[in-house]
């Protein structure tokens, strides 16, 4: 059974700080990682996709990738009540077609 | 304009009823899915169709039947609904891009479903 796991928090931070959120997966094979960010009631949105070990940057956001460890991380700068929201880590397995989702981390960012 | 759109956006019926949500994409992507997300948020794969053709059909009852009249549309026809069938189901759709096998998914915006 290929899985995604992640914390389901909730994680609360004060606005300002840095947002971790983590997620490990169990199929070695799994070549692309996603995080997802879906906000009550709506669909889910992406906000970064990773395909290599290292860092990637975007604005506020870096995801970090560590395929030996089987490891994703997304963090957060400069956290803000906007970014409050539940956030979905994904892995492709088997074809690239398949994504499996972890289970979600609700984050709540304090104003 | 929307990319990927679902309708109904609500569904309230009995069981036992027999129900159809439907899903159109314009941004001209292969491949189509339908996902479950259930009250926990947990957000589990069902079916994905490539240019029309099933390519993943995970395990759900066969009262679930996928439709994809072409590769913009793909129908989620449900027979006999049960309590537990109710869930937000979502549609999304992706294109695979040549010499890569990385790809992104957008989602619909969601049919959410009540079972009573």
């Amino acid at each position: 059974q290929k899985e995604v796991e992640q914390n389901s928090g909730p994680l609360s931070v004060p606005e300002g700080a840095i947002a971790s959120l983590n997620c490990t997966y169990s199929d070695r094979v799994s070549q692309s990682f996603f995080w997802y960010r879906q906000y009550s009631g709506k669909s889910p949105e992406l906000i970064m996709s990773i395909y290599s070990n290292g860092d990637k940057e975007d604005g506020r956001f870096t995801a970090q990738l560590n395929k030996a460890s089987q490891y994703v991380s997304l963090l957060i700068r400069d956290s803000q009540p906007s970014d409050s929201a539940t956030y979905l880590c994904a892995a492709t397995s088997g074809s690239a077609r398949q994504l499996t989702f972890g289970s979600g981390t609700q984050l709540t960012v304090l104003p | 304009d929307t990319a990927v759109s679902q309708t109904p956006k609500y569904l309230v019926t009995q069981m036992g009823n027999d129900k159809s949500i439907k899903c159109e994409q314009n941004l001209g992507h292969d491949t189509m899915y339908w996902y479950k997300q259930d009250s926990k948020k947990f957000l589990k794969i069902m079916f994905s169709y490539n240019n029309k053709e099933l390519i993943i059909n995970e395990t759900v009852p066969n009262r679930f039947s996928p439709k994809s009249p072409d590769k913009a549309h793909l129908n989620l026809h449900i027979n006999s609904l049960e309590l537990g069938d109710s869930a937000v189901y979502f549609c999304a759709s992706s294109q695979v891009l040549a010499g890569f096998n990385q790809e992104t998914q957008y989602f619909g915006p969601g049919t959410r479903l009540l079972v009573l």
